[in-house]
C-alpha cells in the first residue's frame, strides 16, 4: 500500500481563519479523497481531487469552503476556510490501492482540527 | 435508510472470547466489502475485505458475507486487548464506485 503523509497532524484554531491540510504519498496515483469524520460519527467523503481537473464535490460540500488543490499526481490540499466550530473533525487523506489492491482505500494519519 | 449500517452499540468482550460484529448494506448492487479498524486519534486501517459469498479468513479475522441478505459481518477470535478499537464497514457503492462507511462498532476487549 501506499505511505501517505498528511499535515499537520492537529491543529486549534480560531473561529473565521483559514487551514490548509496537506497530503503527500510515495507514489504517482490518480485520484486522491478527502474525508471528514466529525465526533462520534462515520467518515463522509468531501471530495474527490484530479491531477488537471477541478475537485468533485460530494452533496453538501462545496469549493468556497473547502478548496482543494492538485498540483501534480502525488499532492493535494485541502483548505477549510472560514471555519466555525462545527467544522471540528478529523481530515482524512486516502488513496486507492493499485494493482490488486485498487478498489482499497487507504489512509494518511489524519488531521484532528479543533475550532475554537 | 443509511446506506450503511451498524447499529449495535459498544460491544464489551473477555479475552479470549468472539467478537462478532454485523453490518447491513441498502444497495443491492454493492460489490465489495471491507473492515477498517480505527484505534483511538489514528486513522482506519484495512483489516479485511471480501467480495463473494460466504466466509473469508485472516489470521484471527472471519467476514462472512451474504449479498442476499445484505449484510456483512466480522468476526474476531481470541480476542486480544489489542484488538480494542472501531470497527467500521465499508461497502462500494454501485453508483459512483465509492466507498460509503457505517457509524462504526466500538470493541473493548477486557483482559
Amino acid at each position: 500500500s501506499a505511505v501517505i503523509s498528511q499535515k499537520p497532524s492537529r491543529d486549534i484554531c480560531q473561529r473565521g481563519t483559514s487551514l490548509t491540510i496537506q497530503c503527500q504519498v510515495d507514489s504517482q496515483v490518480t485520484m486522491m479523497f478527502w474525508y471528514r469524520q466529525q465526533p462520534g460519527q462515520s467518515l463522509t467523503l468531501i471530495a474527490t481531487a484530479n491531477q488537471g481537473s477541478e475537485a468533485t464535490y460530494e452533496s453538501g460540500f462545496v469549493i468556497d469552503k473547502f478548496p482543494i488543490s492538485r498540483p501534480n499526481l502525488t499532492f493535494s490540499t485541502l483548505t477549510v476556510s472560514n471555519m466555525s466550530p462545527e467544522d471540528s473533525s478529523i481530515y482524512l487523506c486516502s488513496v486507492e490501492g493499485s494493482g490488486t489492491d485498487n478498489e482499497k482505500l487507504f489512509f494518511g494519519s489524519g488531521t484532528q482540527l479543533s475550532v475554537l | 435508510q443509511k446506506e450503511v449500517e451498524q447499529n449495535s452499540g459498544p460491544l464489551s468482550v473477555p479475552e479470549g472470547a468472539i467478537a462478532s460484529l454485523n453490518c447491513t448494506y441498502s444497495d443491492r448492487g454493492s460489490q465489495s466489502f471491507f473492515w477498517y479498524r480505527q484505534y483511538s486519534g489514528k486513522s482506519p486501517e484495512l483489516i479485511m475485505f471480501i467480495y463473494s459469498n460466504g466466509d473469508k479468513e485472516d489470521g484471527r479475522f472471519t467476514a462472512q458475507l451474504n449479498k442476499a441478505s445484505q449484510y456483512v459481518s466480522l468476526l474476531i477470535r481470541d480476542s486480544q486487548p489489542s484488538d480494542s478499537a472501531t470497527y467500521l464497514c465499508a461497502v462500494t457503492s454501485r453508483g459512483n464506485n465509492r466507498l460509503a462507511f457505517g457509524k462504526g462498532n466500538q470493541v473493548v476487549v477486557i483482559p
